[in-house]
């Protein structure tokens, strides 16, 4: 069966500018995360959601947003950014929750010039 | 406010030899707990799990050991290969909980 599907792969967007990223899941799974990697900061929570409601938030400022659509497809958007918000966006989707593991995107490579 | 911790940011390893990541953490209520393993270029893959009611888990040349007492837990790959060679990341949860914390990553490297 297809993997967890992110788009796009690179990005590169300027100070400022806001940007939104996709998450296709598994099919048939209903949680998805979203993460953060950094270089020395492992992987940061950002937000998980489950039919199409958010249940969990990470302590990230408001510029970061998502969403979770009918078919469990997901999206998160970051307003206003900053050089700070270049990173690996991770996806990741499960059946029904995170706690036993998850299916990993590849993630979106953000730089922010 | 780390709750899970890697300490170690990189080990070198022997092939054939074994390699031991260690994990930290401090919140008692976490009752799960992972392994990834995470190349370059590509998502983190899961390697092996165990749960807080389990001391020991084994998965082929994987193993985990889960100290509670000591809030710690390592992942031993015996013998290591040069394959092995990649980031390892250690998470936790709670039951109940829908996230997993993940510590900040162990590069390690298998030298042939």
């Amino acid at each position: 069966k297809a993997g967890v599907t992110q788009t796009p792969r690179y990005l590169i967007k300027t100070r400022g500018q806001q940007v939104t990223l996709s998450c296709s899941p598994i099919s048939g799974h209903r949680s998805v995360s979203w993460y953060q990697q950094t270089p020395g900061q492992g992987l940061q929570f950002l937000f998980e959601y489950f039919s199409e409601t958010q249940r969990n938030k990470g302590n990230f400022p408001g510029r970061f947003s998502g969403r979770q659509f009918s078919n469990s497809r997901s999206e998160m958007n970051v307003s206003t950014l900053e050089l700070g918000d270049s990173a690996l966006y991770l996806c990741a989707s499960s059946l029904f929750t995170p706690v036993y593991g998850y299916t990993f995107g590849s993630g979106t490579r953000l730089t922010v010039v | 406010d780390q709750q899970v911790k890697q300490n170690s940011p990189s080990l070198s390893v022997q092939e054939g030899r074994i390699s031991i990541l260690n994990c930290d953490y401090t919140n008692s209520m976490f009752d799960y707990f992972l392994w990834y393993k995470k190349y370059p270029a590509e998502g983190p893959t899961f390697l092996i799990s165990i749960s807080s009611i389990k001391d020991k888990n084994e998965d082929g040349r994987f193993t985990v050991f889960l100290n509670k007492s000591a809030k710690h837990l390592s992942l031993h790959i015996v013998p290591s290969q040069p394959g092995d060679s990649a980031v390892y990341f250690c998470a936790a949860a709670m039951e109940y909980g829908n996230k997993l914390v993940f510590g900040a990553g162990t590069i390690l490297r298998v030298k042939s």
